[in-house]
């Protein structure tokens, strides 16, 4: 069964409104989770790491004043689109390792996006 | 600049042959690398993963080769099954205590029954 859930796992909302997607991990605690986005026929781009307890580390060109992360608890991450625009329209989707060793990371079912 | 590339967007496969999908990297950094199936609308799962210190891994229908010096690596899935359709993602990782991964762009697989 799955290991980390994510919801929703589709969401449509007016423009200038804000969505919170939700990422759990099931049965481990996970540290650390990532945040992707993945356009259509494009590969996931990884757009920030959530860390439990401090603050996200956002890659090269996410605007983290526009996707809020927030990792409060060892299973839970969110993730908010503020002020969402048509643009934001996509395929978001988080994974989160297992702490030991090199195994892969789990990824959540992820969350269709549309803004209209 | 794309670190790990999937130069195949696309592969059909007869039922019952082989596929192989390609991947290719170019940060010698990474030490850990994986593949990822993953249908529409879902989340990527895990299906192989192969150590830097390794050349080759097998696990059922699927075998995952390494080839450092030419920082190569493919999937080969056999017998290939309809059900493996799907867009198959290779994935790296660097070393050290990062655990983000790098995706390539992606192999659309189809396999013809």
């Amino acid at each position: 069964g799955a290991v980390v859930s994510q919801h929703p796992s589709r969401v449509i909302c007016k423009s200038g409104t804000s969505v919170k997607i939700e990422c759990r991990s099931l049965d481990f605690q996970a540290t650390t989770m990532f945040w992707y986005r993945q356009f259509p026929k494009q590969s996931l781009m990884l757009m920030a790491t959530s860390n439990e307890g401090s603050k996200a580390t956002y890659e090269q060109g996410v605007e983290k004043d526009k996707f809020l992360i927030n990792h409060a608890s060892l299973t839970l991450s969110t993730l908010t689109v503020t002020s969402a625009h048509p643009e934001d329209s996509s395929f978001y989707i988080c994974s989160a390792p297992r702490s030991t060793g090199n195994t892969e990371a789990f990824f959540g079912q992820g969350t269709r996006l549309t803004v209209v | 600049d794309q670190q790990v590339k999937q130069n195949s967007p696309s592969l059909s496969v007869q039922e019952g042959r082989i596929s192989i999908l390609n991947c290719d990297y170019t940060n010698s950094m990474f030490d850990y690398f994986l593949w990822y199936k993953k249908y529409p609308a879902e989340g990527p799962t895990f299906l192989i993963s192969i150590s830097s210190i390794k050349d080759k891994n097998e696990d059922g229908r699927f075998t995952v080769f390494l080839n450092k010096s030419a920082k190569h690596l493919s999937l080969h899935i056999v017998p290939s099954q309809p059900g493996d359709s799907a867009v198959y993602f290779c994935a790296a990782k660097g070393s050290g205590s990062a655990r983000q991964l790098t995706f390539g762009s992606g192999t659309q697989l189809t396999v013809l029954p």
